[in-house]
């Protein structure tokens, strides 16, 4: 059972323009969400994170926003640079266990 | 739905044993990967493996640790002389293309007394 899901495998954006990266939970019990992102040919590196007490984060170019009456958050990046290209991976965690979303690729186009 | 599965959910070895913990991939998945979460600390790379050799390692992934696809199936990650701080949960990955979704098992939680 996915608990956690990326429902777009991909997501193409012009530089200097919005990504918006989305993801779906089912587990009311989450109590915090992270976001990695994972260059091609190296391991995942943590991006931002998110209580589930909160409704928004933001640092730099990137904000979490969630939504738990929908049991949905976004990682919003602005603006958006070809170096952001990657895959990024939306994980919820509850007290002894990590979920994770199946990744969205990202290409910003120059 | 197909899934990666994980065995066992949870292991308590003495230090100094050998623990090997196993992984089934997707079926028709090519690239497999493992990771590991100790408690309270961020997600971390250990290994990559794609057509039966370690594509990419960390430097967590000493010499303690290896991989292996014996049977074309299961996926295993062997730690030879454990030690207190590899006491982590660990997942297990797989995807079909190299940089396609990856899929994750729910995790071999392994305790190192």
């Amino acid at each position: 059972d996915q608990q956690v899901k990326q429902n777009s495998p991909s997501l193409s954006v012009q530089e200097g323009r919005i990504s918006i990266l989305n993801c779906d939970y089912t587990n009311s019990m989450f109590d915090y969400f992270l976001w990695y992102k994972k260059y091609p040919a190296e391991g995942p590196t943590f991006l931002i994170s998110i209580s589930s007490i909160k409704d928004k984060n933001e640092d730099g170019r990137f904000t979490v926003f969630l939504n738990k009456s929908a049991k949905h958050l976004s990682l919003h990046i602005v603006p958006s640079q070809p170096g952001d290209s990657a895959v990024y991976f939306c994980f919820g965690a509850g007290a002894n266990n990590l979920f994770f979303g199946t990744g969205t690729r990202l290409t910003v186009i120059p | 739905e197909p899934e990666v599965t994980q065995t066992p959910s949870h292991q308590v070895t003495q230090m100094g044993q050998e623990v090997i913990l196993r992984c089934v991939p997707i079926s028709n998945h090519l690239y497999f990967y493992w990771y590991r979460q100790i408690l309270g600390q961020k997600v971390e790379f250990l290994v990559s493996f794609y057509n039966n050799e370690i594509s990419e390692k960390s430097e967590i992934f000493d010499d303690q640790f290896s991989v292996e696809r014996p049977d074309g199936s299961n996926f295993t990650l062997k730690i030879r002389s454990t030690k207190l701080e590899d006491s982590a949960m660990y997942f297990c990955a797989s995807s079909e293309i190299e940089f396609g979704e990856l899929f994750f098992g729910e995790g071999s939680r392994l305790t190192v007394l």
